[in-house]
């Protein structure tokens, strides 16, 4: 089955400086990858996603990379806000129309203001 | 997307006992799951819960301690039979959007003693 290595677990920035989170697949069959956003006592949080036919989106301060050929992706986030502290969690579909989601372990992003 | 809410948000139970967690969703959805979060770790797929017909479990779970329900589009329950210390999770709705996404209700955060 699929497995994603997601990559760093914990990452402290500085508000205003930028943080990227990485995370690797390995079935090359998957298609698409969504990142959610997980705060303290709620449900993950859908903030971006990416399919396989694109390399790269961004929504405002918020950006994911795609490299099919070494299947990993990226999120980043510049401009950080104490706010954007959270766990973050990539995750990985395969084949069209499914929604079982394989998910990387977390990022604890801690943003200092 | 859609308005998923689960009941109850949290629950702190007898070991042996029986807690029925209900997912409502505000519009009629053809996909529905229930994943569980153990402490500080990623998410993981319990089961697609369908409409009308026995729930579909991925490995290391099954119907006798986690019996689910899914009467109609937009409501299905997940029931932990049985429990015990080990089943302390976060249980997570969620519902498939149109465009393949997948969104989580806020989470039944469960304490068993």
């Amino acid at each position: 089955g699929e497995n994603v290595e997601q990559h760093p677990s914990t990452l402290s920035v500085q508000e205003g400086d930028s943080a990227v989170i990485k995370c690797t697949y390995s079935d090359s069959a998957s298609n698409y990858f969504p990142w959610y956003k997980q705060e303290l006592g709620k449900g993950p949080q859908l903030i971006i996603d990416i399919r396989s036919n694109v390399g790269e989106k961004k929504d405002q301060r918020i950006a994911v990379t795609l490299n099919k050929t070494a299947k990993h992706f990226s999120l980043h986030i510049t401009e950080t806000q104490p706010e954007d502290s959270a766990v973050y969690f990539c995750a990985a579909v395969k084949g069209a129309g499914s929604y079982q989601l394989t998910f990387g372990k977390g990022t604890k992003l801690s943003v200092i203001p | 997307s859609a308005v998923i809410s689960q009941k109850p948000s949290r629950d702190i139970c007898q070991r042996g006992t029986s807690l029925t967690i209900q997912c409502q969703v505000d519009s009629q959805v053809t996909m529905m799951f229930w994943y569980r979060q153990q402490p500080g770790q990623s998410l993981t797929l319990i089961a697609t819960a369908n409409q009308g017909s026995e729930a579909t479990y991925e490995s290391g779970f099954v119907i006798d301690k986690f019996p689910i329900s899914r009467p109609n589009l937009t409501f299905s329950t997940l029931t932990v039979s049985n429990m015990s210390p080990e089943d302390s999770s976060i249980y997570l709705c969620s519902v498939g959007g149109p465009k393949g996404e997948a969104f989580f209700g806020q989470g039944t955060r469960l304490t068993v003693v």
